[in-house]
Formats: C-alpha cells, structure tokens, sequence
C-alpha cells in the first residue's frame, strides 16, 4: 500500500516570497507523484506529475517538484508567490503499473497568501 | 465544455433518503473514478470501473453505497438510507488508460457536496 504525508496542513506566505510545500510518500513499489491544486468549492486540477526522467518538474502558474527517491519526497516550490495561489494542494501518488491511475492523496496543504 | 462534469454541484438530504449523483467523463475515456473528500481531508478512492466494468471497490464503500457505470459512457453513485457520515464532496475523476508503460493523467470534475440533515 502507499501512503503520502503533508507535514504543513497551513502555510501562511507573504506574497511574492518563495514557497515549498512538503511531500513525503511511502511505497513498497515504484510510484508516480502528483501535485494537485483545489480552489474553494472546486475539483482538483493538475499541477504538476513526475513519470520519469528528469527529477526536476515543471508545471503549471510557475511551480516546480523536485523528486528525491532516497528521501522518498517530492516538494513543491515557486519562487516568487501571488493572491491567486491561495487554494488547498494535494500531493499524490499511484503505482506504476497498467491497472489505473487510482490515486492516494495526502491531507492537504493550505496555501494563504499574505498582502 | 468538455471536461468531467457532475451533477448536482449541491444536495441537501435528510437522514435515511436515498440520493444519486451523476457523473459525465471526457468523452473518450475510458477509466472512471469515484472519490469522497471530508472536510479538511484529501480525497479517498471509492471505485474505479473501466469501461462498464466495476474492477475496484474500496472498503470505504459500504453496502449502502453502489455505482455504475451501465454503457461505459456516465455513471451514477446510489447512496441508500443516508447517515450524517456521508457528508462529503463526492468527486469523480477520469482517464484515457493505456495498456503501456506511463500513467495517463486523471481530469476531476468540480465534485457533489453532500449534506445529510
């Protein structure tokens, strides 16, 4: 089974400041990693996926993941925040298999940004 | 518009009544999802059918529960003699799978919120 871990349920940030928002997971087998953003009241929309390759990842609205397979971790970072990115992000991951894309989320982050 | 949609966005129940909600994929796809997000929780994986066929179904999904998905296109979610416990957000989800190696993205749509009164 796979678990995912958000260590911050609330990050307060003043705009136009960095942020990272961690992500640990745990799985017996190899794992796709999500980031998924939801707004008040919304379904969640894809940020960002790490498949393979490169374990940096870029996204959508500026952010980027970085994973790290001995720290089994993939946070999300953007350098420079804005109003609009006040929402609740979700970090997930599937196994890497053929079966589906079922998804493990975590608890969520929310994001508040700071006038 | 052709990304996932639900129906209702909203429904307020009283305890014990049945309610249905309804789920319209991307047209082309072929894997369905049902999750259910509580307040303050990520979203849990409920089932998963591909095409018409249910292959997944979580232990979360109590008897009272049942989905289908009858001519692989929408699918419904029954929840028989609600408790105040399921209210939720009930979020469907779907994907173009492909039998080869990589997972393929799953598009949500903006969920059912759920009220049992």
């Amino acid at each position: 089974a796979q678990s995912v871990t958000q260590l911050d349920s609330q990050v307060p940030v003043f705009e136009e400041a960095p942020v990272e928002l961690r992500c640990n997971y745990s799985s017996s087998v190899s794992v796709y990693l999500f980031w998924y953003v939801q707004y008040p009241n919304q379904g969640l929309q894809l940020l960002l996926k790490y498949l393979s390759g490169s374990t940096l990842v870029k996204g959508i609205n500026g952010f980027e993941a970085e994973f790290n397979k001995s720290q089994t971790s993939f946070h999300l970072r953007k350098p420079s925040v804005h109003i609009s990115d006040t929402a609740e992000y979700f970090c997930a991951v599937t196994r890497l298999n053929f079966g589906n894309e079922k998804l493990t989320f975590g608890t969520g982050t929310r994001l508040t940004i700071i006038p | 518009d052709t990304g996932v949609s639900q129906n209702p966005r909203h429904k307020i129940t009283k305890r014990g009544q049945n309610v249905t909600f309804r789920c319209d994929p991307i047209s082309e796809h072929n894997r369905l999802y049902w999750y259910r997000q509580t307040l303050g929780q990520g979203p849990e994986f409920l089932t998963y059918f591909q095409n018409e066929a249910q292959l997944e179904k979580s232990r979360l999904l109590s008897d009272r529960f049942s989905a289908e998905r009858p001519k692989g296109s929408f699918s419904t979610l029954e929840i028989q003699r609600t408790e105040q416990g399921d209210s939720a957000m009930y979020l469907c989800a779907s994907s173009l799978g492909r039998d080869t190696l990589g997972s393929t993205e799953a598009f949500f749509g903006q969920g059912t919120r759920l009220t049992v009164v």
